[in-house]
């Protein structure tokens, strides 16, 4: 089984400043295939349910803002919210679906500094 | 526009049973594979089971296998999970979450509410 590890577990950022979110997969999310990656990430706020924000390591889902960005490949990867608002702060989440059993990393809080 | 809503949740002593429901609406239900995600209070997400689109292919979580069975009803538009032998630690809110393949590991598009299930005596 694919085994997902996030860091931080939480930050702090000054509004208008930059997040960082890491994600790290046990195996490579790479396939070769199709020359995608398999990651997802999801946005959650409490309360709420998860709210898929990015796929395929880098896609924007609809209606997501362009502040919120994917990158990486293979079994490293990274969130980058490039200008925190206040709206941004909640749980995020790193998904993979390469492999079944799916799997999700720990989590990384988001907070206002 | 899609829409999940899970319901069956509530309180319920360590050992017993109970079956949590999805009513699923806004898609073509029986084209896509369906699943279950949980959250333990203050946890983080674990993924539990998915159902393939008709209903022929499923797999469990391991935490889950032997005491959980996912199932669908297509012509009710209805994803469930029966729960048995239920233990403290499955204590959570249960999402139902669908996908964009009818079976294959995917991204989940859509979440429901959720449903929260506590065991405790």
């Amino acid at each position: 089984d694919i085994v997902m590890t996030q860091s931080p577990d939480s930050l702090a950022v000054s509004l208008g400043e930059r997040a960082t979110i890491n994600c790290k997969s046990s195996q490579s999310l790479l396939d070769s295939s199709d020359n995608k990656n398999y990651l997802a990430w999801y946005q959650q706020k409490p309360g709420q349910p998860p709210n898929l924000l990015i796929y395929w390591a880098s896609t924007r889902e609809s209606g997501v803002p362009d502040r919120f960005t994917g990158s990486g490949s293979g079994t490293h990867f990274t969130l980058t919210i490039s200008s925190l608002q206040a709206e941004d702060v909640a749980v995020y989440y790193c998904h993979q679906y390469y492999s079944t059993p799916p799997a999700f990393g720990g989590g990384t809080k988001v907070e206002i500094k | 526009q899609v829409q999940l809503v899970e319901s069956g949740g509530g309180v319920v002593q360590p050992g017993r049973s109970l079956r949590l429901s999805c009513a699923a609406s806004g898609f073509i239900f029986n084209n896509y594979g369906m699943n279950w995600v949980r959250q333990a209070p203050g946890k983080g997400l674990e993924w539990v089971a998915v159902i393939s689109h008709e209903g022929s292919n499923k797999y469990y979580g391991d935490s889950v296998k032997g005491r959980f069975t996912i199932s669908r009803d297509n012509s009710k538009k209805t994803l469930y999970l029966e729960m048995n032998s239920l233990r403290a630690e499955d204590t959570a809110v249960y999402y139902c979450a669908k996908v964009l393949s009818k079976w294959e590991p995917h991204y989940f598009d859509y979440w429901g509410q959720g449903t929260l299930v506590t065991v405790s005596s």
